[in-house]
């Protein structure tokens, strides 16, 4: 168990459709990443945010958007959703997000994912 | 353009087998390489490298990072089933970011 939790587990919707995805990073870490799985593709960055704000930006559509709130947990919305956008989407947090640093650089942490399926 | 490049794609052994992964890559600023793996869900930290030559290991398991070539290996020896997964390779860059490659799907069969 990494410490990072994600809800929900499972999502199934239809084409059209909004969704919101909820991450709560590990205890003390500041950096939330999302990204996102297809079957034909490997892990695709989308997005950062460190304390609060975005950091850095992936391959992220404009029909997605992020937030990251003063108590740290994160939440990725997907609207106008296409049959493209089933894939497992993870979250991973990490304790830095400073230039310079910490000590273990780069290493994150995942939650276990949400299942996004859109018929 | 940044790439994270692993072979094979694909790997299929019997138990007690050696595998070896391979992760090549070409990226700017590069500061370390991380090998996952990934069962059924979240992927799960192996190990972080970041000099070269230096050999990391956990038990069965051993990774190299050669940073004039630019590439790493993951050894698996003794393969036991429970070895299967996709085993992803990420280079971090930059200060947090990780781009990953698309991973090696291990099968191990009794």
């Amino acid at each position: 168990d990494s410490g990072v939790t994600q809800t929900p587990k499972h999502l199934i919707t239809a084409t059209g459709q909004r969704v919101t995805l909820r991450c709560s990073p590990r205890s003390g870490d500041l950096s939330v990443y999302w990204y996102q799985q297809s079957l034909d593709q490997g892990l695709q960055f989308l997005i950062q945010y460190y304390n609060g704000e975005e950091r850095a930006k992936g391959n992220i559509l404009e029909r997605f958007s992020a937030q990251q709130f003063p108590d740290l947990h994160s939440e990725l919305n997907l609207s106008s959703l296409e049959l493209g956008d089933s894939a497992l989407y993870f979250c991973a947090s990490s304790p830095s997000g400073l230039a310079g640093g910490s000590r273990s650089y780069n290493e994150q942490f995942f939650g276990p994912g949400t299942r996004l399926t859109v018929l | 353009e940044d790439k994270v490049v692993q072979s094979p794609l694909s790997l299929v052994v019997h138990e007690g087998d050696t595998v070896t992964l391979n992760c090549s890559y070409e990226v700017t600023n590069f500061r370390s390489l991380l090998w996952y793996k990934q069962e059924k869900k979240a992927p799960t930290f192996l190990f972080m490298l970041t000099s070269s030559g230096i050999e990391k290991k956990s038990g069965r398991l051993s990774s190299i990072l050669d940073k004039k070539e630019l590439f790493s290996i993951l050894n698996i020896t003794a393969t036991q089933t429970g070895d299967s997964a996709v085993y992803l390779c990420a280079v971090g860059w930059g200060t947090d970011k990780l781009i990953f490659g698309t991973g090696t799907r291990l099968q191990v069969f009794p």
